[in-house]
């Protein structure tokens, strides 16, 4: 079946690290995703892995995928008052139809 | 600057009333889509077409209705049978395997 699970929200300190977590049930995923959506705006593509990597890094951000447990996180280093929106993640299984998780809701506060 | 499109940016229906959100790409993509977001929820898929004439239902196509008589046109009308059809509508088109480019959404609100 095609699930994706996110936790809803997160609240970091300026400075710190955020880790988004996810979990996908769809092992033939091919591609994953992570988006962010912020205030009344559309979803801006921010990073995808490969199914068959463990590690993606593209500056501040680090994506990990770990395909025994279905699990990927998004860390993003030194967290800005500015990465503060919803970031979804997303996959497309064999259905070829990006599904997406619920969002989890960054906040930074100072 | 390619990208894709959509107008209005805020739309409101009356009861009983039909409206039809605009989504036009110009990154000559095959594939578009249209996306339900209700607040604090995912993203539920209504409608997607991976080619010009042909289109097919999502998982809530119940109340929408959609055409693409052109490769860079994918409109969605919101029928009066949509009981509930304040949200936030996202349409997005695709090119091979690197994630879906969306655009900025229309925010519809029942009055």
């Amino acid at each position: 079946g095609e699930d994706v699970e996110q936790s809803l929200f997160l609240s970091v300190r300026e400075g710190d690290s955020s880790v988004i977590n996810c979990t996908y049930t769809d092992s033939s995923s091919t591609y994953l995703y992570w988006y962010k959506q912020e205030p009344g705006a559309g979803l801006q593509l921010l990073t995808y892995i490969f199914s068959n990597m463990d590690m993606k890094q593209d500056q501040r951000l680090t994506v990990l995928l770990n395909k025994k447990d279905k699990h990927l996180s998004l860390r993003i280093a030194d967290t800005q008052t500015g990465d503060s929106a919803i970031y979804f993640c997303a996959e497309i299984p064999r259905t070829d139809k990006l599904i997406f998780g619920t969002g989890t809701r960054l906040q930074v506060f100072p | 600057d390619g990208g894709i499109t959509q107008s209005p940016k805020y739309l409101f229906r009356k009861e009983g009333q039909n409206v039809t959100l605009s989504c036009e790409q110009n990154l000559n993509h095959d594939a578009m889509y249209w996306y339900r977001q209700d607040p604090g929820q995912g993203l539920r898929l209504i409608y997607y077409s991976q080619i010009v004439n042909d289109f097919q239902k999502g998982d809530i196509a119940e109340g929408y209705s959609v055409s693409r008589e052109k490769k860079e046109s994918f409109p969605l009308t919101v029928t009066s049978a949509q009981k509930n059809p304040t949200a936030f509508y996202l349409c997005a088109s695709k090119q091979g395997n690197y994630g879906y480019t969306f655009g900025s959404g229309t925010r519809l609100t029942v009055v």
